[in-house]
């Protein structure tokens, strides 16, 4: 089945700093999605973004659906962007796949 | 507030207990899904609904029987569980199946405990 490997698996931010969260994945795909998940456990659908570029405030995300990878983008991070990122593609079956994570901890 | 909702929030039972989940959306929603999550693991799919019907089941245990009484309600009942079944239970919708269609909106999720 599709691999979904996400990278750095941990991350430490101070406050204000930026950041690039990366997804690979092993097939082409015409769905990926970025989700936060915070500490209480609250899945949060960031992006669908099978291809191009989004912006939602301080996020944005750009997946090269022809390279197999996607990026997610934190600018100006704040602590309650603290919690675990997933991407997300469809195995063969259509359904959603998540990588491992990426674990962001921002310090005040 | 999550669109879907998803009760109770923590539950506790013994091995022999028999309890269920429940989850709701009013989104128009017609495909739901149940996922299970371990500690600092990602969530893993085990059953999906499509329009009441069962489409999916993940190879998951009978002690888990899902239930879709209707196109908003999504049940999990729950006998006979080990303790190594103690994992955060989500549940998600999404418009339906197509591959366009199927953005999900998760829960807040149902942390399970077995002793």
């Amino acid at each position: 089945g599709i691999q979904v490997e996400q990278s750095p698996p941990d991350l430490i931010l101070q406050e204000g700093a930026n950041s690039t969260l990366r997804c690979n994945f092993s097939d082409s795909v015409n769905n990926l999605q970025w989700f936060h998940q915070n500490p209480w456990g609250q899945l949060i659908n960031l992006f669908y973004i099978p291809s191009g570029t989004k912006q939602n405030g301080r996020l944005s995300a750009t997946t090269v659906a022809t390279e197999r990878y996607s990026l997610l983008y934190i600018s100006s991070s704040q602590t309650t962007d603290s919690g675990v990122y997933f991407c997300a593609v469809p195995n063969a079956g259509n359904m959603l796949t998540f990588g491992g994570g990426t674990r962001l901890m921002v310090k005040p | 507030d999550t669109e879907v909702t998803q009760t109770p929030k923590h539950l506790v039972m013994g091995m022999t207990n028999k309890k269920s989940l429940k989850c709701e959306q009013h989104m128009g929603h017609r495909a739901m899904y149940w996922y299970k999550q371990k500690a600092k693991k990602p969530p893993e799919l085990m059953f999906v609904y499509s329009y009441e019907k069962l489409s999916i089941n993940e190879s998951v245990p009978s002690r888990f029987s899902p239930e879709c009484p209707n196109s908003s309600l999504l049940n999990l009942h729950l006998h006979a569980l080990q303790p190594e079944d103690s994992a955060l239970y989500l549940c998600a919708s999404s418009q339906d199946l197509r591959p366009r269609a199927n953005v999900l909106t998760f829960g807040a999720g149902s942390r399970l405990t077995v002793l």
